[in-house]
């Protein structure tokens, strides 16, 4: 079983709908939670982080956490084409020393 | 302010051809990390250095050396470079002692070996 589990897609949305990215993880232990938004040919970049259980928005953004399940996800919502990109989950222990990714689900929003 | 920042950005290797990519952070960060990314296997931890002079190794560390030449340097190095490390390598770093403990990324070092 792998560590970091995300649907690895490819996702398509219409524009102005919301897309719905998962991840599930097995470390238990488990305290930070980081989703990294990766254009093609580009580095990754952090978009959201989230340690409390429940939901935490940022502007479009809305990331979800449930510890019991060892679920996470991200929800981006009125999609536009420029949030196409590939989107990394990376759940952290707090003993870890460092950080496990997910493989990543590509997302297509379409005009 | 620069943050993560990788030489070359482009490198074409031949076989058995050895090379250092380099990496420098200025965030005052303990932890660095190299990663390598091919398509559709997301990113792979190669070596990682939680803080200045100690190393360990990742999940993919055959074929590769790393040094952490100070606090602000990571670098990684190819002895003997095979086409199977043909892939993008990206340095990270990060402050595991703060709040969350966030990687940042290097722009990314596309190698080919031929």
């Amino acid at each position: 079983q792998k560590e970091v589990e995300q649907n690895s897609g490819p996702l398509s949305v219409p524009e102005g709908a919301i897309a719905s990215l998962n991840c599930t993880y097995s470390d238990r232990g488990s305290q930070s939670f980081f989703w990294y938004r990766q254009y093609s040919g580009k580095s990754p970049e952090l978009i959201m982080s989230i340690y409390s259980n429940g939901d935490k928005e940022d502007g479009r953004f809305t990331a979800q956490l449930n510890k019991a399940s060892q679920y996470v996800s991200l929800l981006i919502r009125d999609s536009q084409p420029s949030d196409s990109a590939t989107y990394l989950c990376a759940p952290r222990s707090g003993s870890a020393r460092q950080l496990t990714f997910g493989s990543g689900t590509q997302l297509t929003v379409l005009p | 302010n620069a943050g993560v920042t990788q030489t070359p950005k482009f490198q074409v290797l031949k076989t058995g051809q050895s090379m250092t990519l380099q990496c420098a952070q200025d965030m005052n960060h303990n932890s660095m990390y190299w990663y390598r990314q091919d398509p559709g296997m997301g990113l792979r931890l190669i070596y990682y250095s939680a803080s200045e002079g100690t190393t360990d190794k990742g999940e993919v560390p055959n074929g590769y050396n790393v040094s952490r030449l100070n606090k602000r340097e990571f670098s990684l190095r190819l002895e003997s470079a095979a086409p199977s490390q043909t892939s993008v390598y990206f340095c990270a770093s990060s402050d595991l002692m703060a709040v969350g403990g966030e990687a940042f990324f290097g722009q990314g070092t596309r190698l080919t070996v031929v």
